[in-house]
């Protein structure tokens, strides 16, 4: 089973609308991280926000947001006022601890936003 | 900028040579982790190193070797390569050992001929 699903490969969206970007996943690790990443065209992945397993409160940074649902195991990534510089892939990842305290992060396969004027 | 650095930022050869890549993590970074993304695998967590030391390993094919140095650089040696091999090569730097958060370097992209 895929420990991160992003069912949607693409999604539209025009420009200041808001867009949310789905993500589940499946851990039976009671202490884990879920994050998000923006990689543009041009390569890099940039680091959106962070949401702790046992933070009581959505994540907000700006104009991102995470819907953390924990019962239903989803984390989808809310955009508020889509800009043009939003367009990019998108990638929900886990991080999962260890025994042997150390962590390891799974990606999903990745959301291709595209914002349009 | 997130303050990781990767060299070089792209890198041909040809099949069976051997590459290093190298990262340097943000200021203060103790942990260095180093991922794989290609079309068909997507970004695959290959190693982690905390403070010198090997703490995990992901999905590294025993072709590559990884280490990190005293002065926390780390280098991720790939061997006999292959046209699979291809891909964009991340390092990625943590404070922690536990890697809330992870920044990632430009990455490195290798092209095999």
């Amino acid at each position: 089973a895929q420990k991160i699903t992003q069912t949607q490969p693409g999604m539209f969206v025009q420009e200041k609308e808001a867009v949310t970007l789905d993500c589940t996943y499946d851990t039976s690790d009671p202490s884990y991280g879920l994050f998000w990443y923006k990689q543009p065209s041009s390569g890099e992945m940039i680091f959106l926000i962070y949401q702790g397993s046992y933070d009581q409160q959505n994540a907000t940074e700006g104009r991102y947001s995470l819907n953390f649902q924990k019962a239903r195991k989803s984390a989808n990534l809310v955009i508020s006022a889509s800009q043009l510089g939003d367009s990019a892939m998108y990638f929900c990842a886990m991080r999962e601890s260890t025994n042997s305290g150390y962590s390891t992060l799974t990606f999903g396969k990745g959301t291709m936003l595209l914002v349009s004027p | 900028d997130s303050g990781v650095t990767q060299t070089p930022k792209h890198l041909i050869t040809a099949t069976g040579q051997r590459v290093t890549l190298r990262c340097s993590p943000r200021s203060g970074d103790l942990s260095v982790y180093w991922y794989q993304q290609s079309l068909d695998q997507g970004l695959q967590f290959l190693i982690q190193y905390y403070n010198g030391e090997e703490r995990a390993k992901g999905n590294i094919l025993e072709r590559f070797s990884a280490q990190q140095f005293p002065d926390l650089h780390s280098e991720l040696n790939l061997s006999s390569l292959e046209l699979g091999d291809s891909a964009l090569y991340f390092c990625a730097s943590s404070v922690d050992l536990t890697g809330t958060t992870q920044y990632f370097g430009p990455g490195t992209r290798l092209l095999v001929l």
